[in-house]
């Protein structure tokens, strides 16, 4: 089974509109972390915001927020007021109890001027 | 101040040919990490160090992989009799002890095409 499944392959959004890429995963530890990740084409990953599996609260970093429904397992970015500059990949990513981070398949989204 | 960098960025290798990729992390940076991102797909795990140990190698996809990292710093991948299907962008990160897990950054990696 997939640990992070992204189901939107490409996104398309107004400039200064909201938009919310969707993140599910899949785990049977308690204790893990969740992250974004945008990558444009430069090819660097840029961390965004990380949300921890014990954390009450929806983590928010500027115009990004973390929708995190543990239920339901989904960890998905809203990112408000979209600027062209946010035209990228984005990479949901968790990491379990050890070192490594699993990676989904991305979302590519496009801000429309 | 200098953020993780790989060299080369770009890297043609006939089939059979072995290669050598780079990584330096930031300075001080305890962990390091590597792996590898086919095309349209995301990052997936190959190798983990912490200093010069390499603690998880779990994510290697054959004996033709090896990575070192002699003197706790700078690390190398090094690929055996390439393959088409090691054809990828191969990205290195590094994170300081101590940091939150999230504080991983990523070097631009290198595109690796196997012809």
């Amino acid at each position: 089974a997939q640990k992070i499944t992204q189901t939107q392959p490409g996104m398309f959004v107004q400039e200064k509109e909201a938009v919310t890429l969707d993140c599910t995963y899949d785990t049977s530890d308690q204790s893990y972390g969740l992250f974004w990740y945008k990558q444009p084409s430069s090819g660097e990953m840029i961390f965004l915001i990380y949300q921890g599996s014990y954390d009450e609260q929806n983590a928010t970093e500027g115009r990004y927020s973390l929708n995190f429904q543990k239920a339901r397992k989904s960890a998905n970015l809203v990112i408000s007021a979209s600027q062209l500059g946010d035209s990228a990949m984005y990479f949901c990513a968790m990491r379990e109890g050890g070192n490594q981070f699993y990676f989904g398949t991305g979302t590519s989204l496009t801000v429309i001027p | 101040g200098a953020g993780v960098s790989q060299s080369p960025r770009y890297k043609v290798a006939k089939r059979g040919q072995d290669v050598a990729l780079r990584c330096d992390p930031i300075s001080g940076h305890v962990s390091l990490f590597w792996y590898q991102q086919a095309l349209g797909q995301g990052p997936e795990f190959l190798t983990y160090f912490q200093n010069e140990a390499q603690l998880d190698k779990s994510g290697l996809p054959s004996d033709r992989f090896f990575a070192e990292r002699p003197e706790g710093s700078v690390s190398t991948l090094k690929i055996q009799r390439t393959q088409q299907e090691d054809s990828a962008v191969y990205l290195c990160a590094s994170r300081f002890s101590g940091a939150r897990e999230y504080e991983q950054y990523f070097g631009p990696g290198t595109r690796l095409t196997v012809t």
